[in-house]
Parts: structure tokens; sequence; C-alpha cells
């Protein structure tokens, strides 16, 4: 099946300081990548859709300013958390619809603790 | 996407077939029932979709009811690594559109 994959799978950082997470989609193209979030014991809340060349459009209530969102590729989307502060601190997860079937295709997830 | 309502949790004997039901009484007539689980901090996983009749792969069998209200998500015979929280989701195929995912239910696959 296909693989997305992100980095880093974990990562802790100081309140203000700002955070990068690739998510990448290793054997296939990908016009199309969700970010979502998930803090414990909670279920997934979709945060936004990263689409190739264009901008990301983000779901009610998360701030687009703070949330910076790149598709430069087919291959990969980069979701940065800018001016992080504790309440960041969170489970991101990306996906992205396979180009072979009509299932999607999460990656593993970054763990971010900010400090 | 139609609304579903599945049980907070289950619990399940290791060997022995898990059967996970979800209720999706709204359903339309061109929305699939998807089947995603996700294991203690790692991404959603696919399992099995399908419209109205039954599905079988490697991982589980979906039986879907001839209203298609409702299906169950049959895992066979259980592991321990089967523990995890199991999402069902209705929603037409391909659609481009992310998946809403619900509270799921958490299994338990105990010794």
């Amino acid at each position: 099946g296909a693989v997305v994959s992100q980095h880093p799978s974990w990562v802790i950082c100081k309140s203000g300081t700002s955070v990068k997470i690739e998510c990448r989609s290793l054997d296939f193209q990908a016009t199309t990548m969700f970010w979502y979030r998930q803090f414990p014991k909670q279920s997934l809340m979709l945060m936004a859709t990263s689409n190739e060349g264009s901008k990301a459009t983000y779901e009610q209530g998360v701030e687009k300013d703070k949330f910076l969102i790149n598709h430069a590729s087919l291959t990969l989307s980069t979701l940065t958390v800018t001016s992080a502060h504790p309440e960041d601190s969170s489970f991101y997860i990306c996906s992205a619809p396979g180009d072979r079937g009509p299932e999607q295709y999460f990656g593993p997830g970054t763990r971010l603790t900010v400090t | 996407d139609a609304k579903t309502t599945q049980p907070t949790s289950m619990d399940c004997a290791e060997g022995r077939a898990a059967n996970l039901p979800c209720n999706h009484s709204t359903i339309s007539g061109n929305e699939y029932v998807y089947w995603y689980r996700q294991i203690h901090s790692q991404g959603p996983q696919y399992i099995i979709h399908g419209l109205k009749n039954n599905e079988t792969n490697e991982m589980a069998s979906l039986i879907i009811t001839e209203d298609r209200k409702s299906s169950t998500l049959i895992l066979p015979h259980a592991t321990l690594r089967d523990t995890a929280v199991y999402y069902c989701i209705v929603r037409v195929v391909n659609s481009g559109y992310a998946l809403n995912f619900g509270k799921g239910t958490s299994l338990l696959v105990t010794p």
C-alpha cells in the first residue's frame, strides 16, 4: 500500500519558538494532503487541507497565521507551528488520498510538546 | 457525511472473534462504509470499506445490513495487537474530502 511519512516523529520545543513538521508521500503523488490534530483521549480533528500549488484551506477556529502550511511539491506538505505555546502540545497527523484506491493513507504522527 | 454511532468501548478475549457494530441510519445511496483503526500513538490505519455487499480482506470482514443502516466489522481471531480505537466512517468514495472521525470504539483484547 501507499506510504506516508512524517518527520520528526516527536519534538520538544520551548514556548515562543516555531516548529516545522514534514509530511511526505513516499511512493505516490498527492495534490491534496490533510492535517489533523489529536489531543489526549480525543479523536482526530481536521485542521486544514493542503493543496499543491495553492493556499491551504483551514477549518473554522484554526488560525492560519499560527499554523502555516506549505505544499510545494506533489510529495511534500509542511506544517509550521509558529510561536508555539503549551496549549499547542498535541499529536499532529497528516494524510493523503492514495492514487490506487479510495482509502486515505495516514502518516505515523508527530508528537509535539511545548514547554 | 452521514452520522455514525458506535459503542464507546468493547472487550474481547484473545483468539475470539471481535464484532464491532456501527449504526448509520442516515446513510445515502452513494455513501460507503469505511473502517479505520488507530493503535495508541500511531496514525490511523485503513481496514476495509464497502457499499452494500459484504466484504472480506486479510484483516477483517465487513457485514452491511440489507437496508444499509448498520454494519459490523469482524476481526475473526483477535490478537493483543488488535487493541486499538476503531472508527466507522460513512462517506462518498473518492470525494476528495478529509475523513470525519467520530469517537470510535476502543477495543481491548485481553489474554
